[in-house]
C-alpha cells in the first residue's frame, strides 16, 4: 500500500530561524498533499496544501514545495515564532486510496521553537 | 460557528463496557471519517461514510462500529473497549472524496479503566 515517510521526527530551532520538514511518498499517482499542524491536545488543522499540478505554494511565512519526479514534498516555515511549536503531519492522497479520499499520513514532526 | 463538533470531549469507560462517541457537522459535507490517534502517532483511519455508503478499513477491529443516521451525525461505537483502545478519536469531514481539505473535530479523549 501507499506509504509516506516524514523527517525529521523532532526539530528544534531558534526563534527567527527557518524550519524545513520533508516527506516522501510511494504512490506516483498521488495528487494532493496537505500539511496539518496539531497543537497539544487539539485538532489537526490544515495549514497549507498543494496539488500535483503545482510545484510550489506560499502563504505568508509558510511554503510547500513538491517534486513529483522524486516523489517528495517539503514544508518550509520562515521567521519561526514560539507559537509555531506543534506537531506537523504531512499527508498524501492518490489512486492507491481507492478513490475514497483517504489521506496517508506521515509519522509527524515535533517542532520546538525556542524563544 | 463550530463546524465539526464532537461529544463528549472526554470519555472514561471501564474495560469491556460499551461506549458511543458522537460527531456532528454543520458543513453539509458528504464524507465523514473516524480516526484513532494514539500519543505521538499520526491519525489512523478506522472507517468513513460517503453519504450512507460505509467503508471499513481492512485493519479496523470488529470491536469498532459506526452509524450515520443522517448527513449531520455520525457515531463511533466501541462494543467492548480494551486498554489498547484508549486514544484520541477524531472525526473529520470533507465535501467529497477529492475536494481537498478534511476538517477535523476537536476529538474525544477516551480513557479505559
Amino acid at each position: 500500500g501507499e506509504n509516506v515517510e516524514q523527517h525529521p521526527s523532532t526539530l528544534s530551532v531558534q526563534e527567527g530561524d527557518s524550519a524545513v520538514i520533508k516527506c516522501t511518498y510511494s504512490d506516483s499517482a498521488s495528487n494532493y498533499f496537505p500539511w496539518y499542524k496539531q497543537e497539544l491536545g487539539k485538532r489537526p488543522q490544515l495549514i497549507i496544501d498543494i496539488r500535483s499540478n503545482v510545484g510550489e505554494k506560499k502563504d505568508q511565512r509558510i511554503a510547500v514545495t513538491l517534486n513529483k519526479t522524486a516523489k517528495h514534498f517539503s514544508l518550509h516555515i520562515t521567521e519561526t515564532q514560539p507559537e509555531d511549536s506543534a506537531v506537523y503531519f504531512c499527508a498524501a492522497r492518490g489512486e492507491a486510496s481507492g478513490n475514497t479520499g483517504k489521506l496517508i499520513f506521515g509519522q509527524g514532526t515535533t517542532l520546538q521553537v525556542k524563544p | 460557528d463550530a463546524m465539526v463538533i464532537q461529544n463528549p470531549r472526554y470519555q472514561v469507560t471501564q474495560f469491556g463496557k460499551p461506549v458511543t462517541l458522537s460527531c456532528s457537522q454543520t458543513l453539509n459535507h458528504n464524507v465523514m471519517y473516524w480516526y484513532q490517534q494514539k500519543s505521538s502517532q499520526a491519525p489512523k483511519l478506522l472507517f468513513h461514510y460517503y453519504d450512507k455508503d460505509f467503508n471499513n478499513e481492512a485493519d479496523t477491529p470488529d470491536n469498532f462500529q459506526s452509524r450515520r443516521p443522517n448527513t449531520s451525525f455520525c457515531f463511533l461505537d466501541i462494543r467492548s473497549p480494551g486498554l489498547g483502545d484508549a486514544a484520541m478519536y477524531l472525526c473529520a469531514t470533507s465535501r467529497d472524496f477529492n475536494s481537498g481539505e478534511q476538517f477535523f473535530g476537536p476529538g474525544t479523549r477516551l480513557t479505559v479503566l
